[in-house]
């Protein structure tokens, strides 16, 4: 089956840097998808990794390890407008373009 | 702007009267799709379309129905709403060689 995992809920300080993680586990990989959601709003797209390693875009990098269906995101330098739900997604090999999403991981920025 | 468009944003309505979220998108994306999200359980495909006059369903579509009749447009039906379809709809578009999808606002639907 499919299956995506990713912690419900986390905190952490202004200035920090917070790394969310998602396991996930599908027959056909094609590439993973990180979204932010902030509350009322439509998810945005962050980042997509088809190859295994890291990439760092600004503040925000994401790391995918296709042998063991893993992947982070990695936010440094938090500001509080970071606060929001970050939504772990992959897609599936084959031909047409399903995107699987986990259920999200809210993230709570404090002073 | 590229953009996706959704409408109506938010409707209460009644159970079992028939009702039409509209999408459009004018990024001239082949791919299609909506998404119902609900507390704890995620985004959840509900119908995609990969091109003109070609819908499939996705995870839970029951109870939708959905038409492409032209490439900019997508709309979700509700033929006899049930107060379990009160949910947040998304409406999102990308291109078929990348996947990258682009989210309409959100249209927040009550059944009451």
């Amino acid at each position: 089956g499919q299956n995506i995992d990713q912690p419900t809920e986390m905190t952490a300080t202004e200035g920090a840097i917070v790394q969310i993680n998602c396991t996930y586990q599908t027959s056909g990989f094609n590439g993973l998808f990180w979204y932010q959601q902030h509350a009322g709003e439509a998810p945005t797209f962050l980042s997509y990794n088809v190859l295994d390693g890291l990439e760092e875009k600004g503040r925000f990098s994401s790391f995918l390890s296709r042998s063991k269906g893993y992947s982070y995101l990695l936010l440094k330098e938090l500001q509080m407008k970071d606060s929001a739900s970050y939504l772990c997604a992959f897609k599936n090999s084959g031909g047409y373009q399903k995107v699987t999403f986990g259920t999200g991981t809210k993230l709570q920025v404090i002073p | 702007e590229a953009q996706v468009t959704q409408n109506p944003r938010y409707l209460i309505t009644v159970t079992g009267k028939k009702l039409t979220v509209t999408c459009s998108q004018n990024m001239n994306h082949e791919y299609m799709s909506w998404y119902r999200q609900d507390p704890g359980l995620g985004l959840r495909q509900i119908y995609y379309s990969m091109n003109v006059e070609v819908t499939d369903k996705g995870d839970v579509p029951e109870g939708y129905k959905v038409s492409r009749k032209e490439k900019r447009n997508f709309p979700l039906i509700l033929e006899s709403p049930s107060p379990n379809q009160t949910s947040l709809y998304f409406c999102a578009s990308s291109l078929m060689n990348t996947g990258e999808l682009f989210f309409g606002e959100g249209s927040r639907l009550t059944v009451l």
